[in-house]
């Protein structure tokens, strides 16, 4: 059973423009949502996260979103830039002191110049 | 500024061998991890140690081993390889205080048993 999803395997969109990535979630003990971006041949790097307490978190060009309600969440790349080109990682914490990740398969983003 | 190197980059075994995949992280950080990640899938749990002297199974152990050697270290363990953990294998550690750190990965190792 898949907790976290990631229904988009693909994303292309003209740099400069906004890139909407989702995430949908099932286990409702879910305490903490991170966003990691991955190049080929390389490992995956923490691009951002947000607390299940908030609603949105920002940094720079990147926000996450968060709603609860809905077990959904979404990271806004706004503007985009050909180097954003990655595959995308949404990862959840299950509650508790023990800090493992559950991540979705990733979405791969391609920014056009 | 290495962060978490991964030992070898590449790999091929046969089946039944074994091998030993490693893993150091030289920012003093408390708990480390192993992943695998597999064509169309996301990274997924085998092995954690939260601190130096302990270690716990995550969502895929069976088929491996793991050993926190000290603070810096934490090795990953095939006994007897099987085609079917063909695969890439991340090592991650985090300082392990407080949500908001977050895991550091290595650059992975691919691993193809024939």
């Amino acid at each position: 059973d898949q907790q976290v999803k990631q229904n988009s395997p693909s994303l292309s969109v003209q740099e400069g423009r906004i890139s909407i990535l989702n995430c949908d979630y099932t286990n409702s003990m879910f305490d903490y949502f991170l966003w990691y971006k991955k190049y080929p041949a390389e490992g995956p790097t923490f691009l951002i996260s947000i607390s299940s307490i908030k609603d949105k978190n920002e940094d720079g060009r990147f926000t996450v979103f968060l709603n609860k309600s809905a077990k959904h969440l979404s990271l806004h790349i706004v503007p985009s830039q050909p180097g954003d080109s990655a595959v995308y990682f949404c990862a959840a914490k299950g509650g508790g002191s023990n800090y493992k990740l559950t991540f979705g398969k990733g979405t791969l983003l391609t920014v056009n110049p | 500024n290495a962060g978490v190197t991964q030992t070898p980059k590449f790999q091929v075994l046969k089946t039944g061998q074994s091998m030993t995949l490693q893993c150091a992280q030289d920012m003093n950080h408390n708990s480390m991890y192993w992943y695998r990640q597999d064509p169309g899938m996301g990274l997924r749990l085998i092995y954690y140690s939260a601190s130096e002297g302990t270690t716990d199974k995550g969502e895929v152990p069976n088929g491996y081993n793991v050993s926190r050697l000290n603070k810096r270290e934490f090795s990953l363990r095939l006994e007897s390889a099987a085609p079917s953990q063909t695969s890439v294998y991340f090592c991650a550690s985090r300082e392990g205080s407080g949500a908001s750190q977050p895991q550091h990965f290595g650059d992975g190792t691919r691993l193809s048993i024939l």
